[in-house]
């Protein structure tokens, strides 16, 4: 099983700043399959990223993925008031397709 | 308008049975592999199991194999989990989510149902 670890756990900035947020494979990620979620309070989870960099339909261009391999990376530049909220990242490259734990981004 | 409906949660005693439903409508169910993830009360995401559009590929997670099983009705554009030998630690909200075309992440979730095993 691929264990994935996201870091940090939380996250404390201002709105208008960058969040960088970091989600590591414990063995490589076959073909880049590795997506992003954002989940609100009460809400469903999102999909952003799919494919490691490819944004979802409707997806702002603020958010981006980035990485490869066992290394990969959710940037939301100048980050404003809704994208608040906890983000998970999920290999689905091989069986089980397992999630990280999670990051909160919180308003500083 | 994608739409996917759980049904079939509730208070069960450890041990015993539930079987979820995931009604789909707004695209061609036929098409789309579909999923079952859990979310515990407070906690992360934990991806559940997975089915190709025909059924005739599954794959679970380490903690429900043997207990739990996939299945679904492309002629009622229907999913289903059947949860048998249920512990205190499968309590969760289960949604359903649908895969895009071609690839394996989760482009659209059902609001869940709640399952409770406690005696």
């Amino acid at each position: 099983e691929i264990v994935v670890t996201q870091s940090p756990g939380t996250l404390s900035l201002s709105p208008g700043e960058r969040a960088t947020l970091s989600c590591r494979a414990s063995q490589s990620v076959s073909r880049s399959y590795l997506a992003w979620y954002q989940q609100k309070p009460g809400q469903t989870p999102r999909l952003l990223i799919y494919g490691a960099s490819s944004r979802a339909t409707g997806i702002p261009d603020r958010f981006s993925g980035s990485g490869s391999g066992t290394d990969f990376t959710l940037t939301i530049n100048r980050l404003e008031p809704e994208d608040f909220a906890v983000y998970y990242c999920q290999q689905y490259g091989s069986s089980p397709r397992t999630f990280g734990q999670g990051t909160k981004v919180e308003i500083k | 308008e994608v739409q996917l409906v759980e049904s079939g949660g509730g208070l069960v005693q450890p041990g015993g049975s539930l079987r979820l439903s995931c009604a789909a409508s707004g695209f061609t169910f036929t098409s789309y592999a579909m999923n079952w993830v859990r979310q515990a009360p407070g906690k992360g995401l934990e991806w559940v199991s997975s089915i190709s559009t025909g059924g005739g590929s599954t794959y679970y997670a380490d903690s429900v194999k043997g207990r739990f099983t996939i299945s679904r009705d492309n002629s009622k554009n229907t999913l289903y989990l059947q949860m048998n030998s249920l512990r205190a630690e499968d309590t969760a909200v289960y949604h359903c989510a649908k895969s895009p075309y071609g690839d394996g992440s989760l482009d659209y979730w059902g609001q869940g149902t709640l399952v409770t095993v406690s005696s």
